[in-house]
């Protein structure tokens, strides 16, 4: 059981460049989320699916896409990267309901230069 | 605004020593809060989730508490080890799906 797996660790982009954050979970989890975090911030929610077909904004969703065609995936377009969009990235799931437990993936370290 | 506020913001403790770390919350209507472990480049990890009617929860040497009443929790780490240098993020459900992330408190447990 890996939980939630996100690709790649590390990216370095150019300003302009995009390209696409994978996350994977293998728990049959219907909510998956997308967060960033800052150095002296909270995470912060990006984009938010609490079912195959279904997604929408979070707190800060500008410059990243997201779609979620299948329960198991759920990956963050970033369209044309800027310099503001260097952040830690994580992606989490967890089952339908308010008291469930959200599992975090490992992070995607990413920098634009 | 719904917001969740930690304090202090970073603690240095000495291996063995027991430590408080606290949480206020202004998240209206209340769910449920949880308290995290996030080690150094890592993702969060889940210690306990306590709802509305649970004042206290245990996980091993972490003990949480909760008033709902004055929207305070505070995570009670007892005999800290080394092992426990890292990040406690406390983070609050209100109504939906959307979890209310606090900034942290970085504890460093020295020898």
């Amino acid at each position: 059981n890996a939980g939630v797996t996100q690709t790649p660790k590390f990216q370095v982009l150019k300003t302009g460049q995009s390209m696409t954050l994978q996350c994977a979970q293998d728990m049959n989890h219907e909510y998956m989320s997308w967060y960033r975090q800052d150095p002296g911030m909270g995470l912060r929610l990006i984009h938010y699916s609490v079912g195959a077909g279904i997604t929408d904004q979070g707190e800060v969703p500008n410059g990243y896409n997201v779609s979620r065609s299948t329960t198991e995936d759920f990956p963050l377009r970033l369209l044309s990267a800027a310099p503001s969009q260097t952040s830690v990235y994580f992606c989490a799931s967890r089952d339908r309901g308010y008291d469930t437990e959200a599992f975090f993936g490992q992070g995607t370290r990413l920098t634009v230069v | 605004k719904n917001q969740v506020e930690q304090s202090p913001q970073s603690l240095i403790i000495l291996e063995g020593k027991n430590c408080t770390l606290q949480c206020n919350y202004t998240v209206s209507p209340f769910s449920n809060l949880r308290w995290y472990k996030q080690d150094t480049g890592r993702g969060p990890v889940s210690l306990t989730i306590m709802t509305f009617s649970e004042n206290t929860k245990s996980n091993g040497r972490y003990t949480a508490t909760l008033d709902a009443d004055t929207k305070q929790s505070s995570l009670h780490i007892t005999a800290s080890q080394l092992s426990d240098s890292a990040s406690y993020i406390c983070v609050v459900s209100g109504s939906g799906t959307a979890l209310i992330f606090g900034k942290g408190t970085t504890l460093s447990v020295s020898s």
